[in-house]
């Protein structure tokens, strides 16, 4: 057990539509990163968030947005889903930006139809 | 482009037998590089390494850095069907605070 819990567990949506996905990081955990993980392919920098401001971004559209709040829970949103959004997002919790050392969060496997 | 490259993509042994798992990476100005072992859905960490040729041990798996060579390898020992997982290199880059990530091993030990 890391401590980060992430919700849902499973989602299905279908093309077009919108999700939020949410993440409990460890308290103390000022830091937040999100992933992405296709199938057979290792996880994708999303972005990461530090004291509620976006710190980085990889190489992802605009339609992937996220928050963080003051409770160390974050979301991930993306808009307009796409077939291709498919896959398992993790997020990361870490302390002072130190990710060498973040604790990683189940995932929400999502399915986009 | 700052890349990390596993190989191989997938293995699979005898329980057992000892399996070394390979990762190089490119990657500007270089931080740390971390082993992670995923089984069902969360990544949990295993070794990170800094500094060249001080080898990591934690029972039956040890890992060891060249940074000249740029390149770590993964050893597990006496391998059992609880070690068969997608083991996951990544770097961490002192330019941003990203951690790349490559595409995995999966490991699969046969009875």
């Amino acid at each position: 057990e890391t401590g980060v819990t992430q919700s849902p567990t499973h989602l299905i949506k279908t093309r077009g539509q919108q999700v939020t996905l949410r993440c409990s990081s460890q308290s103390g955990h000022n830091t937040v990163s999100w992933y992405q993980q296709a199938l057979g392919q290792g996880p994708q920098f999303i972005f990461q968030y530090y004291r509620e401001e976006e710190n980085g971004r990889g190489n992802f559209p605009p339609r992937f947005s996220g928050l963080q709040f003051p409770n160390y829970s974050s979301e991930l949103n993306v808009n307009a889903l796409e077939l291709d959004d498919s896959a398992l997002y993790l997020c990361a919790s870490s302390f002072e930006r130190i990710t060498d050392t973040q604790y990683f969060g189940p995932g929400t496997r999502l399915t986009v139809l | 482009e700052d890349k990390v490259v596993q190989s191989p993509l997938s293995l699979v042994v005898h329980e057992g037998d000892t399996v070394t798992l390979n990762c190089s990476y490119e990657v500007t100005n270089f931080r740390s590089l971390l082993w992670y072992k995923q089984e069902k859905k969360a990544p949990t960490f295993l070794f990170m390494l800094t500094s060249s040729g001080i080898e990591k041990k934690s029972g039956r798996l040890s890992s060891i850095l060249d940074k000249k060579e740029l390149f770590s390898i993964l050893n597990i020992t006496a391998t059992q069907t609880g070690d068969s997982a997608v083991y996951l290199c990544a770097v961490g880059s002192n330019r941003d605070d990203k951690i790349i990530f490559g595409k995995g091993t999966r490991l699969h030990i046969l009875p």
